[in-house]
């Protein structure tokens, strides 16, 4: 069966430092992979998606990187984290029109 | 721009009662629909699927009105631990879903 692997489950980082966060997909060829924020008090706002190694595609301006080293692995990075960073970042996975399955999320605060 | 619209709610419910969300969209060329359940500091998770000619999953019935470009979520007879947040959720592609801000329903005893 799949699973979604997404770690760490909690985060604080003062502003100014970097950030890696990974996803990993386990049971599945060629997902499409998404990075997703959930602000507090606000929805889910999708970062980046990738439809395979080595692609990427970021819907908003940010301060954030994403890149896929490997078929089922999917980082979240920047290099200097600001105050509005803070939220609780979610992985997903799809090969499909059936839903995405989301990791348990990492929630970050920023201080 | 794609968008997804919901009341926040929260709706407070008796426990037992039948309660109904909406939800519209923005896109009419979206060919995905579904439903998320969010619990409090947890993951989103697929409650179910939403197909056009209209779905019941036990208590759950989910309803696509494409002219009107609405969803629906219907919920029977409902229980204490139907208390979360109802994502709508809508998509068309590889570039991912859009996701409603949510439904907060709290199932009161």
């Amino acid at each position: 069966s799949q699973t979604i692997h997404q770690w760490p489950a909690t985060l604080v980082q003062p502003v100014g430092s970097p950030l890696s966060l990974e996803c990993t997909v386990e049971g599945t060829s060629n997902p499409n992979l998404y990075w997703y924020r959930q602000a507090a008090g606000r929805g889910l706002q999708l970062l980046f998606y990738s439809v395979g190694i080595g692609q990427i595609s970021s819907e908003v301006p940010q301060n954030l990187s994403a890149s896929r080293p490997q078929d089922r692995q999917f980082i979240l990075s920047s290099k200097k984290l600001l105050l509005s960073d803070s939220g609780f970042y979610l992985c997903a996975w799809s090969t499909g029109g059936y839903g995405y399955t989301f990791g348990s999320g990492t929630r970050l605060t920023v201080v | 721009r794609k968008e997804v619209e919901q009341d926040p709610g929260p709706f407070n419910v008796p426990e037992g009662a039948t309660v109904a969300f909406n939800c519209t969209y923005s896109n009419s060329a979206s060919q995905s629909f579904f439903w998320y359940r969010q619990d409090c500091r947890k993951e989103p998770k697929l409650l179910m699927s939403v197909y056009s000619s209209g779905n019941e999953d036990g208590r759950f019935t989910a309803q696509l009105n494409r002219a009107s470009q609405y969803i629906s979520l219907l919920i029977r007879d409902s229980k204490l631990s139907d208390s979360a947040t109802y994502l709508c959720v809508v998509g068309g592609g590889a570039d991912g879903l859009t996701f409603g801000k949510g439904t907060h329903l709290i199932i009161q005893p």
